[in-house]
């Protein structure tokens, strides 16, 4: 069975520029979180999706949007990129919206220059 | 706020003698805690979790940890660590109101010297 994919897996974009991260779920799997993880830091969350509605949004700017699909897999979307926004975006799925154990996919590596 | 604390930046460990990674929690209520491990450069995998039951809880590859409610920690452990078990170690608390929105706390490195 495949786990959870996430594409790319490594982007270079330029401040000010939009990105879109995109996310497949495991099969069956109806929960979506997204975490940034700066380098030497734990994942923060940024947004989880149940059943292609938002349940859950960490502290992050409106520059941050994410959506789900009706086949449960997910976009990340961040506007206007800052420098800061360089890191390790994670996607997590898990079997249901309450608490039980997330799946991680290998991440996408974004770099702003 | 739930969060957790892990105090230790770096743990050495020779190969083969046990080893520990400490992890406290500041919890309202009953608390689920995870442990997840990330190896360099890959996402993060799933190690073990506490819910409710027994204070020590088996994970995969050999892990384990301790609940200990008196101390608010939850220690990972292994009887004989590998070198292979090097890597960054996360310690983790859902929010209150049970969803995904999971706290991690700042990660232990683990080196397992040959």
């Amino acid at each position: 069975d495949a786990g959870v994919t996430q594409s790319p897996t490594h982007l270079i974009k330029t401040r000010g520029q939009h990105v879109t991260l995109r996310c497949s779920p495991i099969s069956g799997h109806k929960s979506v979180s997204w975490y940034q993880q700066v380098l030497g830091q734990g994942p923060q969350f940024i947004f989880q999706y149940y059943e292609k509605e938002e349940r859950g949004r960490g502290n992050f700017p409106d520059r941050f949007s994410a959506r789900q699909f009706p086949n449960y897999s997910s976009e990340l979307n961040v506007n206007a990129l800052l420098l800061g926004d360089s890191a390790l975006y994670l996607c997590a799925s898990s079997l249901a919206g309450l608490v039980t154990e997330a799946f991680f996919g290998q991440g996408t590596r974004l770099t702003v220059v | 706020a739930q969060s957790v604390a892990q105090p230790e930046d770096q743990v050495n460990v020779a190969e083969g003698n046990p080893l520990t990674v400490k992890c406290t929690y500041s919890v309202s209520g009953n608390p689920y805690l995870f442990w997840y491990v990330q190896y360099p450069n890959r996402g993060l995998q799933f190690l073990l979790k506490y819910i409710t039951g027994d204070n020590l809880v088996k994970g995969s590859y050999g892990f384990e940890a301790e609940f200990n409610k008196s101390q608010t920690s939850f220690h990972l452990k292994k009887p004989s660590a590998l070198v292979s078990d090097s890597a960054l170690y996360f310690c983790a608390v859902p929010t209150a109101g049970g969803y995904q929105k999971v706290t991690f706390g700042i990660g232990t490195k683990l080196q397992v010297i040959p």
